[in-house]
């Protein structure tokens, strides 16, 4: 069964830096595109990032182009995130989500978030 | 990324059905067939509902359908029962990546 186990987030002073990560299991990992989606405290949903199969291919939201970086890491089945220049706006829950198959247009499985909180 | 248009609550009683609608613009909804849907119980990891417009994943319950007519899509919810109750958010492909609306807070009354 496929899991998908985030880690890494907690409080940090704007302009901070955090680094996420996220394990997954249950499923060949190093053949599905993956992302990063959060929530802000009673907003909706938010897409921030997105990684091809083989990392030759990022995309970011503008709200965080330029201060995060997606990664991953086949081999340790591992999904990462870099926070840099965190600010307030940035609180949320990160969730990792694996992309759907077929049209790679839909979220197939997500993990239960990691929560950042930017606060002084 | 502007985010897509729902309505922020929607309610049946059990065994009615509840239609939720997701408006966005023709560089979004409108112009790919790509919107999907996604049931998350607070705490809880969201689950994908509806992808492609209508496609049901495996183990989703045949009372959640979708449909898009221009740019706005719906999600249907026949048969309301009590675990139904959860906030859904409706999703869309978009040139410059995906886009989400606000959240539509279901109760079943």
């Amino acid at each position: 069964q496929v899991q998908l186990v985030e880690s890494g987030g907690g409080l940090v002073k704007p302009g901070g830096s955090l680094r996420l990560s996220c394990a997954a299991s249950g499923f060949t990992f190093s053949d599905y595109y993956m992302s990063w989606i959060r929530q802000a405290p009673g907003k909706g949903l938010e897409w921030v990032s997105y990684i091809s199969s083989g990392s030759s291919h990022t995309y970011y939201a503008d709200s965080v182009k330029g201060r995060f970086t997606i990664s991953r890491d086949n081999a340790k089945n591992s999904l990462y995130l870099q926070m840099n220049s965190l600010r307030a706006e940035d609180t949320a829950v990160y969730y990792c989500a694996r992309v759907g198959g077929g049209s790679g247009s839909y979220y197939r499985d997500w993990g239960q978030g990691t929560l950042v909180i930017v606060s002084s | 990324q502007s985010a897509l248009t729902q309505p922020p609550s929607a309610s049946g009683s059990p065994g009615q059905s509840v239609t939720i609608s997701c408006t966005g613009t023709s560089s979004d909804v409108g112009g790919y067939k790509y919107v999907s849907w996604y049931q998350h119980h607070p705490g809880k990891a969201p689950k994908l509902m509806i992808y492609e417009v209508t496609q049901r994943p495996s183990g989703v319950p045949d009372r959640f359908s979708g449909s898009k007519s221009g740019n706005t899509a719906s999600l249907t919810v026949s048969g309301l029962q009590a675990e139904d109750e959860a906030d859904y958010y409706c999703s869309s492909y978009a040139v410059s990546g995906w886009v989400f609306g606000g959240g539509t807070k279901l109760t079943v009354l």
